[in-house]
């Protein structure tokens, strides 16, 4: 059964900082990793996508690292600011030949960045 | 624009009721999921279904119940069974393979009154 853990479970930084949030998971078999935001009360956005082949993807201040031997993916965010406060989940999908496929999901890192 | 919708948004359910959340999708998408969230903690699955006509439990399938009649529809029922029903609720879908995203609703809370 694929185990995904997020560490920290809470962060609480000043504005400017760099920071680095931590996902890691049990199973290698997966098609891709998937960087969402989840601010409170709302549903899920994508921030980052990276296919099991890849080892990183950018966007803008976000930067996603995947180590998939190791079953370790980094989500970097440079120059933070308080609008980036939220909790951060990561999740991966199962490669699966038999039935459908399951999206794993962390537990989560709540994100605070102070002014 | 393409995307996923959940409706209703809020809903207030009585002791002994069914109601059924809807979750629709026009990215052509085959797979779609039901999880659930209880306040400040992480996404539990409910159902998944990866074909018209097919679905599977979850890990808290328990009190509810899911068809897919539709490629694009995946209308969830909370049932009497459900015990603690009162939650946030949130559809997602994507094609399984490489590259492909997970897209989510914005989601629809569910109180028992």
């Amino acid at each position: 059964k694929q185990e995904v853990t997020q560490i920290p479970a809470a962060l609480s930084v000043p504005e400017g900082e760099n920071l680095v949030l931590n996902c890691s998971f049990t199973d290698s078999a997966i098609y891709n990793l998937q960087w969402f935001r989840q601010d409170p009360g709302k549903g899920l956005t994508s921030l980052l996508l990276i296919q099991s082949s890849q080892r990183e993807q950018t966007s803008g201040r976000l930067n996603a690292s995947l180590d998939k031997s190791s079953g370790r993916s980094t989500l970097y965010i440079a120059a933070s600011q308080p609008g980036d406060s939220a909790t951060y989940l990561c999740a991966v999908v199962m490669i699966n030949t038999g039935t459908a496929s399951k999206l794993t999901f962390g537990t989560g890192t709540r994100l605070q960045v102070t002014l | 624009d393409g995307g996923i919708t959940q409706s209703p948004k809020y809903l207030f359910r009585k002791e002994g009721q069914n109601v059924t959340l809807s979750c629709e999708q026009n990215l052509n998408h085959d797979a779609m999921y039901w999880y659930r969230q209880d306040p400040g903690q992480g996404l539990r699955l409910i159902y998944y279904s990866q074909i018209v006509n097919d679905f599977q439990k979850g890990d808290i399938a328990e009190g509810y119940s899911v068809s897919r009649e539709k490629k694009e529809s995946f209308p969830l029922t909370v049932t009497s069974a459900q015990k603690n029903p009162t939650a946030f609720y949130l559809c997602a879908s994507t094609n399984i393979g490489y590259g492909n995203t997970i897209y989510f609703g914005e989601g629809s809370w569910l109180t028992v009154v």
